[in-house]
């Protein structure tokens, strides 16, 4: 079975930092594409970075491009999302998910980021 | 900036038939995008429902359907139920590693 599980989501002040991960297991992690995304409080859900297994390439949003940084660990089956220069509109859960294709399938469960001083 | 539309609220009778749709700003949807539909719960992670415009993800009953209708991809709800009552997202794949959700269609069934 695919499961994803997220962790690192937390409480920060503006401006700070905080690495998510998202522990992944039942697929194929190292060749596989994996993204991130995000629900604010009360609103729909925003892409945010995808990671290429095959190519390594990474992609971002223009909100978080130059702030955020998508990468993996295949030794530990894990995905990350450092977040730097934290903004109260960064506030959100974020979700990882599987890429089988240009579709998002599965999702984990999320981890709350809360950006407030 | 490319902008993906859904209607922001829908509401159908149990047993009724629903059509939901995602369009662009400016263009068309088309298979090329790969549009793909996610129903959400309050406090729940997405589910996937449909991708690749009209394939029913693993689980799901064939009361959605996907496909596309005009300009715009939709999802179609045949024989709505109340625990479909939820929000649904489209998602299209603009290239270049770049995915556009939609701002979701909050889902009423009285």
């Amino acid at each position: 079975e695919v499961q994803l599980l997220e962790s690192g989501g937390g409480l920060v002040q503006p401006g700070g930092s905080l690495r998510l991960s998202c522990a992944a297991s039942g697929f194929t992690f190292s060749s596989s594409v994996m993204s991130w995304v995000r629900q604010a409080p009360g609103k729909g859900l925003e892409w945010v970075s995808t990671f290429s297994g095959a190519s390594g390439n990474t992609y971002y949003a223009d909100s978080v491009k130059g702030r955020f940084t998508i990468s993996r660990d295949t030794s530990k089956n894990t995905l990350y999302l450092q977040m730097n220069s934290l903004r109260v509109d960064d506030t959100a859960v974020y979700y990882c998910a599987a890429r089988p294709g240009k579709w998002f399938d599965p999702w984990g469960q999320g981890t709350l980021v809360t950006v407030s001083s | 900036q490319t902008v993906v539309t859904q209607e922001p609220s829908f509401s159908v009778s149990p047993g009724g038939t629903v059509t939901l749709t995602c369009g662009l700003s400016s263009g068309s949807v088309s298979s090329s995008y790969y549009p793909s539909w996610y129903q959400q719960t309050p406090g729940q992670a997405p589910r996937t429902l449909i991708y690749n415009t009209n394939t029913r993800s693993s689980g799901v009953p064939n009361r959605f359907s996907g496909s596309i209708l005009g300009n715009k991809a939709a999802l179609t709800i045949t024989g709505a139920q109340a625990d479909d009552e939820s929000d649904y997202y489209c998602v299209v794949y603009m290239g270049s590693g770049i995915s556009v959700f939609g701002g979701g269609t909050k889902l009423t069934v009285l």
